[in-house]
Order: C-alpha cells, then structure tokens, then sequence
C-alpha cells in the first residue's frame, strides 16, 4: 500500500458526459500527477498539481482539467466524454521533483 | 522529446531462476532519474528501484538489481531468485530532476514466473 487512494474504483459513462476523478494524495505530498493508462499501454502524464497550481500538461485537450486542495487531495475532471477516454486513470503523489511517486490503485473509467 | 521503449512484450521465467528485463530511453539532459515500476494485476504500481543518472554505481533493492549504461541510455533490470509474486506488469520510467517532473513510461513488459 501506497497511502494514495483513489474514487471511486470503476466508473461507467455514456459519451458526452462529464466526471469527475478523486485521490486523496499520501500524506505531507504535495505534488500530485494524474495519469491515463490505455489497456495494454503505459501511462500517459496528463497534468500535474503543485501547492494547487497547475505545474506541466502532457498533450491532452482542455477538455480534461484538474483541483488540487489545501489537504492535497485532487480531483480530475473529464468534459464531454468521448469513447477513447476509456482507460485506467491513475494519480501518484510525491513531495518535490525528482523523487518517485506513489500511486493509487486507480479509477477503471468505461466510456459508452 | 523522451521516450522510453520497452522491447520485450512478455517475458517468462522459471522459480528461483534470474530474468532481465530491457529498457531504453532517449533524452538530451544529463541529469534525470530512471525508474522501474511494478503493476500487479492489482493495478497499483509499485516502485521497485531507482536509479540517479549521476550515480555511476547501479541501484540494488535486494533481488532487484539494474544494469546503468548511461551513454548507451540503456538501463535493464535484473531480478534474481524469480518469485511467483514477481508476475507483473513492469514499467520502465523516466523523470527529469527539475520541478514538474513528468514520468515518461514505456509500454510495459508483462512478467510470467513458472512454477
């Protein structure tokens, strides 16, 4: 075990709708980066939060967008839901660069 | 841009033996941080080491050993005495050492241990 818990565990979404993605980051962390990982791939790095502040964004539209908390929890928020958003969503936190992250166990998001 | 390639879908190994896995990277920075995650069926990824592109002496974490070629960007794992709770998903990963440090995976190679 991480510390990094994530909700909810799976998700099912029709397209078009919107969700929202939650983790709680292990404790003192705080950094947190959000993750999509495609069935049979390795993640992709979405965006990271640093003391609530946008810190770098990997190539995702604007559609998918994130909060970050004064306890360090986070949420990410996916707009208009498309079927390629289907995918494992992971969050890892850490407490400054260059040092690993921890992940949670993820959210399974299934896009109808 | 980085990128990490890893070459070997599927990997088997039997008990008690050694396996390593490969990985390659491209970046133009000098210092950087590589990495190798494990992801069990589970999901959650696991650190398993960690190597500092400064450090010339390769990272160890008991059965766990990598093998460091900085110029070659190569940067494999070894793991010794398999068990059957190695079986995973394993990632190779890379960080820059300044803030906003984006890991940069590979596609991950699926680990088997055979009884």
């Amino acid at each position: 075990e991480t510390g990094v818990t994530q909700s909810p565990t799976h998700l099912i979404k029709t397209r078009g709708q919107q969700v929202t993605l939650r983790c709680s980051s292990q404790s003192g962390h705080n950094t947190v980066s959000w993750y999509q990982q495609a069935l049979g791939q390795g993640p992709q790095f979405i965006f990271q939060y640093y003391r609530e502040e946008e810190n770098g964004r990997g190539n995702f539209p604007p559609r998918f967008s994130g909060l970050q908390f004064p306890n360090y929890s986070s949420e990410l928020n996916v707009n208009a839901l498309e079927l390629d958003d289907s995918a494992l969503y992971l969050c890892a936190s850490s407490l400054t660069s260059g040092t690993e992250q921890y992940f949670g166990p993820g959210t399974r998001l299934t896009v109808t | 841009a980085q990128t990490v390639t890893q070459s070997q879908p599927e990997m088997s190994v039997q008990e008690a033996e050694t396996v390593t896995l490969s990985c390659t990277y491209d970046t133009s920075e000098s210092d950087y941080y590589l990495f190798w995650y494990k992801q069990p069926p589970s999901r959650q990824m696991i650190l398993v080491i960690r190597q500092e592109a400064y450090k010339q002496q390769n990272a160890t974490e008991n059965r766990f050993s990598v093998n460091f070629q900085k110029a070659a960007k190569s940067f494999s794992l070894k793991i010794s005495d398999s068990q059957l709770g190695d079986a995973a998903m394993y990632f190779c990963a890379y960080s820059r050492s300044i803030i906003g440090n984006q890991f940069y995976f590979g596609t991950g190679t699926s680990l088997t241990v055979i009884p």
